[in-house]
């Protein structure tokens, strides 16, 4: 079975300063990872994905995440924080036996202070 | 292309009433999910189609709800009869064999049961 832990429910960070949202996965099988940004009223859009390869994943907005399989962990960062980045984040995983069933984590809603 | 359209994009209706949601995802996608998203519970999958096919049904929360895909362009999730806790909103999502488990997310249905 498959499994996304995110940590921190809300973060706020100061516009221009560092975002990181972490998360963590299980999987028994090579995954497929996934962040997803959900701004208010619309519905999810990719922001970046891991598949295989290299292993520091970039995304839209300047996002960029690094999966690293030793930690179980995809955390993803952005290096200055803009208010438009304020909204929800989504880790998620899929792949192997789940097919095309893609887990989501519960969302960490990010807060950006002028 | 118009991306995964829904509607209707609100629905309120009173305890008892049958509701309809519709989707209809992007041309040449095979796979359609309903997810269902609430304060409480977060983002719930209800059900997956590929090609069609009822998938895993598994999240449908109980025989009040039922979904069908009549063709490859058009999808329903219905509830009768309806309750307040159904209030949530309800989104649609797409994806294709070659995108990598991508799922395309519909802008959502605010369902209000009172």
């Amino acid at each position: 079975a498959q499994s996304v832990t995110q940590l921190g429910s809300h973060v706020s960070v100061s516009e221009g300063a560092l975002v990181l949202l972490r998360c963590n996965y299980s999987s028994s099988v090579p995954p497929y990872l996934f962040w997803y940004v959900q701004y208010p009223n619309q519905g999810l859009q990719l922001l970046l994905k891991y598949t295989t390869g290299a292993t520091l994943v970039k995304g839209i907005n300047g996002f960029e995440a690094e999966f690293k399989k030793s930690e179980t962990s995809f955390h993803l960062t952005k290096p200055s924080a803009h208010m438009s980045d304020a909204a929800e984040y989504f880790c998620a995983v899929s792949g192997g036996t789940g097919g095309f069933k893609t887990i989501f984590g519960a969302g960490t809603r990010l807060f950006v202070k002028a | 292309d118009a991306g995964v359209i829904q509607s209707p994009r609100h629905e309120v209706t009173e305890m008892g009433q049958e509701v309809t949601l519709r989707c209809k995802p992007i041309s040449g996608h095979d796979y359609l999910f309903w997810y269902r998203q609430t304060m409480m519970r977060g983002l719930e999958l209800l059900i997956y189609f590929n090609n069609n096919v009822p998938i895993d049904d598994s999240g449908m929360p109980e025989d009040r709800f039922s979904a069908k895909m009549p063709n490859a362009s058009f999808s329903t999730l219905k509830i009768q009869p309806s309750e307040p806790r159904d209030s949530a909103v309800y989104f649609c999502a797409s994806s294709g064999r070659q995108g990598n488990l991508v799922q395309y997310f519909g802008p959502g249905t605010r369902l209000t049961v009172t």
